[in-house]
């Protein structure tokens, strides 16, 4: 069964520095999204990306936060300066034209 | 603002109990329901959905029940195993064909099933 994979499993940056947590969505879908869960807190969502655009952000998506598709396959999360509260598992998820979200296995960041 | 709240958050039975979560949420707009359990490092995996045309699905063990009206939807595991202990996250969406369908999600249920 395809699933969603994201790479890595870990990342461990200074504060300040720039960092890309990579997605694979699932081949046949067309909505993508990226959630974050600070630990032991809820599921958060952060953005969500359509037809090459993003489609809706939260407020924790700032001006530090981007999201680009520079492959058919690929979804990317960059933060261009990390700071200590970003420290959390980072969730990609993706969908077809149906309601079901499934989520890749995370990205644990920890931002020293 | 979208909210949707999760009780309790920590949970406790014996083996072959049942279990049962509640979610409440704020945004009238929310017509899907979905239900994720997540083990210990690892994805959350949907269990089951609902959507608001329904008001109770069932399959096997696990049944959702959902009240427009006030808002709210519960998860109901019967005859609960071990394997059932994880964390299990109620969510809510505005979703409509088309729309980008973002989750709304609870703060958690931490199940622990007993032998």
């Amino acid at each position: 069964e395809p699933e969603v994979t994201q790479t890595p499993s870990h990342q461990v940056t200074q504060m300040g520095q720039e960092v890309i947590l990579r997605c694979v969505p699932i081949s046949n879908h067309l909505y993508f999204y990226w959630y974050r869960q600070i630990l032991g807190q809820k599921v958060e969502f952060l953005v969500s990306f359509y037809n090459n655009e993003i489609s809706e952000k939260s407020e924790i998506f700032d001006d530090q936060f981007s999201v680009e598709r520079p492959d058919g396959s690929n979804f990317t999360l960059k933060i261009r300066s990390t700071k200590l509260e970003d420290s959390a598992m980072y969730f990609c998820a993706s969908r077809e034209n149906q309601e079901t979200q499934y989520f890749g296995p995370g990205t644990r960041l920890l931002v020293l | 603002g979208e909210n949707v709240e999760q009780h309790p958050s920590t949970l406790s039975v014996q083996e072959g109990d049942s279990a049962v979560i509640k979610c409440t949420y704020s945004d009238s707009a929310s017509n899907y329901f979905p239900w994720y359990k997540q083990e210990l490092g690892k994805r959350p995996q949907l269990i089951i959905d609902i959507r608001s045309n329904v008001g109770e699905k069932k399959d096997q063990r696990i049944a959702v029940t959902l009240n427009k009206t006030a808002k709210h939807f519960s998860l109901h595991i019967t005859e609960t195993q071990p394997e059932d202990s994880a964390v299990y996250f109620c969510a809510a969406s505005p979703w409509f064909s088309g729309g980008y369908n973002k989750l709304i999600f609870g703060a958690g249920t931490r199940l622990a099933v007993h032998p």
